[in-house]
């Protein structure tokens, strides 16, 4: 079964600074993957995914995020942080293979920014 | 974009009544929806997978007579927690997969709908 790790709970960085969120995954082959947004309260926004090609994969609201095959990692990364980027990121995995369209998600990494 | 809705928002019940949440897909066809739920600052969990036309299939844990799932129609599945407790307190989100069979594996969310149960 997949399953998908985010090892940070909360990360606090300054306005304007770089960001990268980390996220693990385990699958017996290559996933498709996700980094979601969701804002208190509210439901889950798509920032990007990845599904084939080109291993760097830009999204919405400026976010990028690699996929690394041989460390089995899907980072979320931003050049330069903004306040209203502050919300909770989830990524999450769904399976290729089993026709499973269910995603897993990861446990979440809060993000908290100082101005 | 595609545009999954659910109703209501938020919604307060008493013990041992039933409340029904509705998802619905606005601008496409989901012969699939998902229904997750999320405990206050935790990640979402998968309870079941709702397909048109036939029962759902609700993961390990979920009971199936307390959240009764129906899926009646292209564009809406419901969730009916039924006898609810102070326990089922939670938010619900639901996503739906479009049955159009672009390879997108689009899969959309709805904003969510908390229940509180007094």
């Amino acid at each position: 079964a997949q399953s998908v790790t985010q090892p940070d709970i909360h990360i606090t960085v300054s306005e304007g600074a770089s960001l990268e969120l980390r996220c693990n995954y385990s699958y017996g082959a290559t996933p498709y993957l996700f980094w979601y947004v969701q804002s208190p309260g509210q439901g889950l926004q798509l920032l990007l995914k990845y599904f084939s090609g080109d291993t760097l994969v830009q999204g919405i609201k400026g976010f990028e995020a690699e996929f690394k095959r041989s460390q089995s990692s899907f980072n979320l990364r931003k050049p330069s942080v903004h306040w209203s980027d502050a919300a909770e990121y989830f990524c999450a995995v769904g399976a290729r293979r089993t026709g499973r369209r269910a995603l897993t998600f990861g446990s979440g990494t809060r993000l908290q920014v100082q101005p | 974009g595609a545009v999954v809705s659910q109703h209501p928002s938020w919604v307060i019940c008493k013990s041992g009544t039933s409340v029904k949440i509705e998802c619905r897909s606005l601008d496409f066809q989901a012969t699939t929806m998902f229904w997750y739920r999320q405990f206050p600052k935790q990640s979402l969990m998968l309870m079941a997978t709702s397909n048109e036309g036939s029962k759902a299939t609700y993961e390990q844990g979920v009971e199936k007579d307390k959240f009764l799932i129906n899926h009646a129609s292209l564009t809406l599945s419901t969730l009916t927690v039924t006898s609810a407790h102070p326990e089922d307190s939670s938010f619900y989100i639901c996503s739906a997969r479009e049955s159009s069979g672009r390879p997108s594996y689009g899969q959309y969310f709805g904003p969510g709908t908390r229940l509180t149960v007094t």
